[in-house]
C-alpha cells in the first residue's frame, strides 16, 4: 500500500531565503507523485507532478522538486521564498492505476520579513 | 472555466440534523472525489466516483454518511445524522481521465460545523 510521509508539520523561514520541504513516500509499484498549496480558506491547487522522464520537475511560483527513486523522496524546492508563499504544502502519490491520491499530513510553510 | 463549484461554502447545524454538500465538477471531467479535512487526520479521501458509478467507498466513515452522483454535472455528499465529530472542511475535486496520472482540481471546500 502506498503512503506519504511529510516530515516537518512546520517551517519558518525568512523572505528570500531557500526553503526544502521534505516528502517520503512507500510504495510496491511505480508511482507518480504530486505536490499541492492550500492557501487559507481555499482548495488545493496543483504544484508540480512527476509522471515519468526527468526526475527534476519544474511547477508554477518557482517551485521545482527532485524525485528520487532509491531514496523514495520527491522534495519541494524554491531557492528564494515570498510572502505570498505562506500557504499548507501537500505531497501525494497516486493509488494504483487509479487517480485518487494519497496525501501526506502537510507542512506549513511561513514566510517571515 | 469556473473551476469545480462547491455550495454551501459554511454549513452550521445542529447534531441530528441532515447536512448536504453540493458540487459541480469541471465540465468535461470524468472522476469526481469527495474528500474530507481535518487537523488530527488531514485530508481523507472519502468516495470516488468514474463516469458518474462510484468505485472507491471505502473511505466514507458510517453509514450516515452518503454520495450521489445522479449525472456528469452535480454530486451530493450526504451526512444523516450529524454528530459534532464529522465537523471539518469537505472538499470535491475532479480530474479529466480519473487515471493515476491526471491531477485533480478542487473547490473551495465546505467548513461544516455540528454543534
Amino acid at each position: 500500500a502506498q503512503s506519504v510521509t511529510q516530515l516537518d508539520s512546520q517551517v519558518p523561514v525568512f523572505e528570500e531565503a531557500p526553503v526544502e520541504l521534505r516528502c517520503n513516500y512507500s510504495s510496491s509499484v511505480s508511482v507518480y507523485l504530486f505536490w499541492y498549496v492550500q492557501y487559507p480558506n481555499q482548495g488545493l491547487q496543483l504544484l508540480l507532478k512527476y509522471l515519468s522522464g526527468s526526475t527534476l520537475v519544474k511547477g508554477i511560483n518557482g517551485f521545482e522538486a527532485e524525485f528520487n527513486k532509491s531514496q523514495t523522496s520527491f522534495h519541494l524546492r524554491k531557492p528564494s521564498v515570498h510572502i505570498s508563499d505562506t500557504a499548507e504544502y501537500f505531497c501525494a502519490v497516486s493509488k494504483g492505476s487509479q487517480g485518487n491520491l494519497i496525501f501526506g499530513k502537510g507542512t506549513k510553510l511561513s514566510v517571515k520579513p | 472555466d469556473a473551476g469545480v463549484i462547491q455550495s454551501p461554502r459554511h454549513e452550521v447545524t445542529e447534531m441530528g440534523q441532515e447536512v448536504t454538500l453540493r458540487c459541480k465538477p469541471i465540465s468535461g471531467h470524468n472522476s469526481l472525489f469527495w474528500y474530507r479535512q481535518t487537523m488530527m487526520r488531514g485530508l481523507e479521501l472519502l468516495i470516488y466516483f468514474n463516469n458518474n458509478v462510484p468505485i472507491d467507498d471505502s473511505g466514507m466513515p458510517e453509514d450516515r454518511f452518503s454520495a450521489k452522483m445522479p449525472n456528469a454535472s452535480f454530486s451530493t455528499l450526504k451526512i444523516q445524522p450529524s454528530e459534532p465529530r464529522d465537523s471539518a472542511v469537505y472538499f470535491c475535486a475532479s480530474s479529466g481521465t480519473g487515471a493515476s496520472n491526471s491531477p485533480l482540481h478542487f473547490g473551495n471546500g465546505t467548513r461544516l460545523t455540528v454543534t
